[in-house]
């Protein structure tokens, strides 16, 4: 069992925004601004997309943005395309455990 | 070209041990930490711990102490992992990835990842 929960499915038209959410505690998402965001197509290796809670690496599209509320991490995609379609996973810092831990990760589906 | 590199599939028995290597090119190894993530088929991400590509040091999840080594070798940019007594959960897919030595160890996240390692376990 994952210690961050996410929704295992979101879906959206093209052109909509949708958006995942990623629950933990003040021991994880809610204690920092150490929160990421991971995109995974079928078979590849993830994808960095959101750092530091709402910063974007080099090369990601804008409509990818992200967002913190107590203890729920939000990631939005707006504009959805076809090649949005893929799983996304949320990582942060836990002061649980070790070091860091990762959502269940939730399919996104472009109808 | 700013890559990580894995070893190939691997199919091993229960009971045995599997070291699957992970060789950083483009950018400087000691720099940064290489972590762990496993994947099993259809599941989610799973962390398990990481190395510091300078110094050696590791940190283990928990779940995983005793049963895993995370070694490397900067003379040829490379971490290893190796993974003891396995058992058929530990058919997964082995992620390497990088996180920059230069922020701080709480500011989690993982910029550039390998391919990935297919391990199956099976009698």
């Amino acid at each position: 069992q994952s210690a961050l929960t996410q929704p295992a499915s979101v879906s959206g038209s093209p052109g909509q925004s949708i958006t995942i959410s990623c629950t933990g505690t003040s021991s994880d998402v809610g204690g920092h601004n150490f929160v990421s965001w991971y995109q995974q197509h079928p078979g590849k290796a993830p994808k960095l997309i959101i750092f530091e809670v709402n910063h974007r690496p080099s090369g990601v599209s804008l409509r990818f943005s992200g967002s913190k509320s107590g203890n729920t991490a939000s990631l939005t995609i707006s504009g959805l395309q076809a090649g949005d379609e893929a799983d996304y996973y949320c990582g942060s810092y836990t002061t649980r455990g070790t070091l860091g831990v990762f959502g269940g990760g939730t399919k996104l589906t472009v109808l | 070209q700013v890559q990580l590199v894995q070893s190939g599939t691997e199919m091993k028995k229960p009971g045995a041990s599997v070291k699957i290597s992970c060789r950083a090119s483009g950018y400087i190894f000691t720099d940064y930490y290489i972590h762990w993530v496993r994947q099993a088929p259809g599941e989610g991400l799973e962390w398990m711990g990481r190395i510091n590509a300078d110094s050696g040091g590791t940190t283990y999840e928990k779940h995983f102490q005793g049963r895993v080594t995370m070694t490397s070798d900067a003379s040829v940019s490379t971490a290893y992992l190796e993974v003891n007594r396995l058992t058929s959960d530990d058919t997964a897919i082995y992620f390497c990835a990088r996180k920059s030595r230069m922020v701080p160890s709480a500011n989690w996240y993982l910029d550039l990842w390998g391919p990935g390692t297919l391990v199956t376990v099976s009698s």
